[in-house]
């Protein structure tokens, strides 16, 4: 299979306990994003990597939030000290820069993080 | 702030029926917009990228439109199947993707 995966599929914590969640994206994609995505609601955008350069962060990811890709490969989001709130779908997406704003992002099957 | 509204939230279709439903942009400033299907338990799947005022995409028994002068895009499911039951997604590129919430489509046997 040569599509996004993520792991963990699921996670339950302890509220003020630390996660972290990893995505591998399609090998050649040098773009990767993560979302958030809460019961009702579309994916919420939280950042991007263009290689290892993170370009952008929503306002949404607060410092208890962090984002890595060292190699400009894999991808890491940890959240410390979770919060009840961040209980959510945390979805990772991969895309080939050829074209920017048009370019088609694929997902890989989410990360549901429940936090007790 | 920019706002993606998908309606109706969820549809009840009878198998065999086609149906459709809307996405509703910003029409400033437009560069695509995206359709995905997204089953339960599996990841969203890409459907069309649409870019051009008056595009039309098709692909199998699901087509889409675009109008960008009045911002909204209807995807259309023709003779619609079990499988077609998903929930259809729409989402405005501007770098990154605004979503909609989405349409839960149920198709029943």
């Amino acid at each position: 299979d040569t599509g996004v995966s993520q792991d963990p599929r699921h996670k339950i914590t302890k509220r003020g306990q630390n996660v972290t969640f990893r995505c591998d994206p399609i090998s050649e994609h040098n773009r990767l994003y993560w979302y958030r995505q809460t019961l009702g609601q579309g994916p919420e955008f939280l950042t991007y990597f263009q290689n290892e350069a993170q370009l952008e962060k929503s306002r949404l990811l607060s410092d208890r939030f962090s984002a890595e890709r060292p190699k400009g490969s894999f991808s890491t989001l940890e959240i410390q000290r979770t919060e009840q709130g961040d209980s959510a779908m945390y979805l990772c997406a991969s895309s080939l820069d050829l074209s920017g704003r048009t370019d088609t992002q694929y997902f890989g099957p989410g990360t549901r993080l429940t936090v007790l | 702030i920019l706002n993606v509204e998908q309606s109706p939230q969820s549809l009840h279709v009878q198998e065999g029926d086609s149906t459709n439903f809307t996405c509703s942009f910003p029409s400033s400033n437009f560069y695509a917009l995206h359709w995905y299907r997204w089953e339960t338990a599996k990841s969203p799947e890409a459907l069309f990228v649409m870019t051009l005022n008056g595009d039309e995409k098709k692909k199998g028994r699901i087509s889409a439109t675009l109008n960008t002068k009045e911002g909204y895009s209807y995807l259309y499911i023709k003779g619609s199947q079990p499988e077609d039951s998903a929930t259809y997604l729409c989402a405005f590129s501007n770098y990154q993707l605004i979503w909609g919430a989405g349409t839960k489509l149920i198709i029943k046997p």
